[in-house]
C-alpha cells in the first residue's frame, strides 16, 4: 500500500518569487511520482513525472522536481513564478497491487501568487 | 483532438432523486475512473474500470453506480443513497492499469444536491 502527503495546504508567494511544494509518500513497493496542476473549476493535468533513471525531472511550464528516495520525497519547485500559476497542485504516487497499478493522490496544496 | 467530456459542468437536483453524471473519452483508452474531490481531501477513487463490461469499487463506492458497455463511455449515476452527494466529480482514463501510466483527466461536472 501507498500514501502522499503534501506538507503545505496553502502557499502564498510574491510573482518572481522562487517556490518549493512538498511531498512526501510511503510505500512497501516501488514507487512512480507525478505532480498533476488543477486550475479553478477545471480538471488536473500532468505537470511532471518519475518513473525511472534521472532523480531530477523537468516538467511543462518551468516546474522541476526531484525524487529523494532516502527522504521519500518528491518537492516540486520552481524558480520564479508567475502569476498564472495560481492553481491547486497534486502529488500522486503510483505503486503495484494485486490487479495492476493504483494511484493515490496527495490531499492538494493551493498555489497563491500574489502581484 | 482527443480528450475527455464530462457533461454537464453544473447539475443541480433534489434530494431523494438518482442522476447520472457522463464521461467520454476518444483516447483509446481501455482504463477509466471516477474521483469526488471535496476542498481539503484532494482526490478519492469512486470506482475503475480496466475494460468493458468490467468495473472494479474504488475506496469511496457506496450510494454510487458505473456501467461500461462500450470502451468509449463511463457514465456515474449517484443514487439517492449517497448520505453527501455535493461534491466536484471529476472522470480519468489512462491506457491501462498494468504500468504506472500518467491519467488525463475531464474538466469535471459539479453537483449540488439541495
Amino acid at each position: 500500500a501507498q500514501s502522499v502527503t503534501q506538507l503545505d495546504s496553502q502557499v502564498p508567494v510574491f510573482e518572481e518569487a522562487p517556490v518549493e511544494l512538498r511531498c512526501n509518500y510511503s510505500s512497501s513497493v516501488s514507487v512512480y511520482l507525478f505532480w498533476y496542476v488543477q486550475y479553478p473549476n477545471q480538471g488536473l493535468q500532468l505537470l511532471l513525472k518519475y518513473l525511472s533513471g534521472s532523480t531530477l525531472v523537468k516538467g511543462i511550464n518551468g516546474f522541476e522536481a526531484e525524487f529523494n528516495k532516502s527522504q521519500t520525497s518528491f518537492h516540486l519547485r520552481k524558480p520564479s513564478v508567475h502569476i498564472s500559476d495560481t492553481a491547486e497542485y497534486f502529488c500522486a504516487v503510483s505503486g503495484k497491487n494485486t490487479g495492476g497499478f493504483k494511484t493515490i493522490f496527495g490531499a492538494g496544496t493551493r498555489l497563491f501568487v500574489k502581484a | 483532438d482527443g480528450g475527455i467530456t464530462q457533461s454537464p459542468k453544473y447539475l443541480f437536483r433534489k434530494e431523494g432523486q438518482n442522476v447520472t453524471l457522463s464521461c467520454e473519452q476518444n483516447l483509446n483508452h481501455d482504463a477509466m475512473y471516477w474521483y469526488r474531490q471535496d476542498p481539503g481531501q484532494g482526490l478519492r477513487l469512486i470506482y475503475y474500470s480496466q475494460i468493458v463490461n468490467d468495473f472494479q469499487k474504488g475506496d469511496i463506492a457506496e450510494g454510487y453506480s458505473v456501467s461500461r458497455e462500450k470502451k468509449e463511455s463511463f457514465p456515474l449515476t449517484v443514487t439517492s443513497a449517497q448520505k453527501n452527494p455535493t461534491a466536484f466529480y471529476l472522470c480519468a482514463s489512462s491506457t491501462g492499469i498494468a504500468y504506472p501510466y500518467e491519467q488525463y483527466f475531464g474538466p469535471g461536472t459539479r453537483l449540488t444536491v439541495t
